[in-house]
């Protein structure tokens, strides 16, 4: 079945540092790839998505390649900031259905 | 900005006691799912919810689980007799059938069962 792998967190960084969060999948066909974040206390917001290889996907300075043959979708940052600590969530879904699969996701403690 | 909301934020129940939890999706979305989150476990998909019927279900979803969309407002997700193991953070989710795959989630229901 589909699965997705993340690094195990916490990650603590010094702001401004450069961030990577591993993510591996496995899955049949061409799914679509997907970083969620999870700010306390809130839910999951889309952060960026990919849905064919070689695309990379970006949004407030995070970016994500899906590398369809190391079936990576890492996460990166070039110079994170405090207000990015949060909980981030690689996920997928299969091609044609919506039903997403999630890692396990890797929180993320940036220090001033 | 248009948001999901989920009430309670916060749920206490006995074994074998029936509960309701209660999500206000986007209103223009069409697709509404479930997902639960055991404590230091992954999300996990349950169901998804579209034209007034399920649309996709997990191994999760079995026959204690049922969702239903009561009004034009409302998604809800029932389980009818809890036990222990459903103690999970439960998330609402909608989407616009227009954008696909993008899900939008709600704060969640933690959902104790003593």
């Amino acid at each position: 079945g589909n699965s997705v792998t993340q690094m195990e967190g916490p990650v603590t960084l010094s702001e401004e540092a450069f961030l990577t969060i591993n993510c591996t999948y496995t899955a049949t066909g061409y799914p679509s790839l997907f970083w969620y974040v999870q700010y306390p206390g809130e839910g999951l917001q889309l952060l960026l998505k990919a849905t064919k290889a070689d695309d990379k996907g970006s949004n407030k300075g995070f970016e994500a390649t899906y590398r369809k043959e190391t079936t990576s979708f890492h996460l990166e940052k070039g110079s994170v900031q405090v207000s990015d600590s949060a909980v981030y969530f690689c996920a997928l879904s299969k091609t044609g259905r919506r039903a997403l699969t999630f890692g396990s996701g890797t929180r993320l403690q940036v220090q001033p | 900005e248009p948001e999901v909301t989920q009430t309670p934020s916060h749920q206490v129940t006995q074994m074998g006691q029936e509960v309701i939890l209660r999500c206000v999706p986007i209103s223009n979305h069409l697709y509404f799912y479930w997902y639960r989150q055991i404590l230091g476990q992954k999300v996990e998909f349950l169901v998804s919810f579209y034209n007034n019927e399920i649309s996709e279900k997990s191994e999760i979803f079995d026959d204690q689980f049922s969702v239903e969309r009561p009004d034009g407002s409302n998604f809800t997700l029932k389980i009818r007799s809890t036990k222990l193991e459903d103690s999970a953070m439960y998330f609402c989710a909608s989407s616009d059938e227009q954008v696909s795959y993008e899900q939008y989630f709600g704060p969640g229901t933690r959902l104790t069962v003593t």
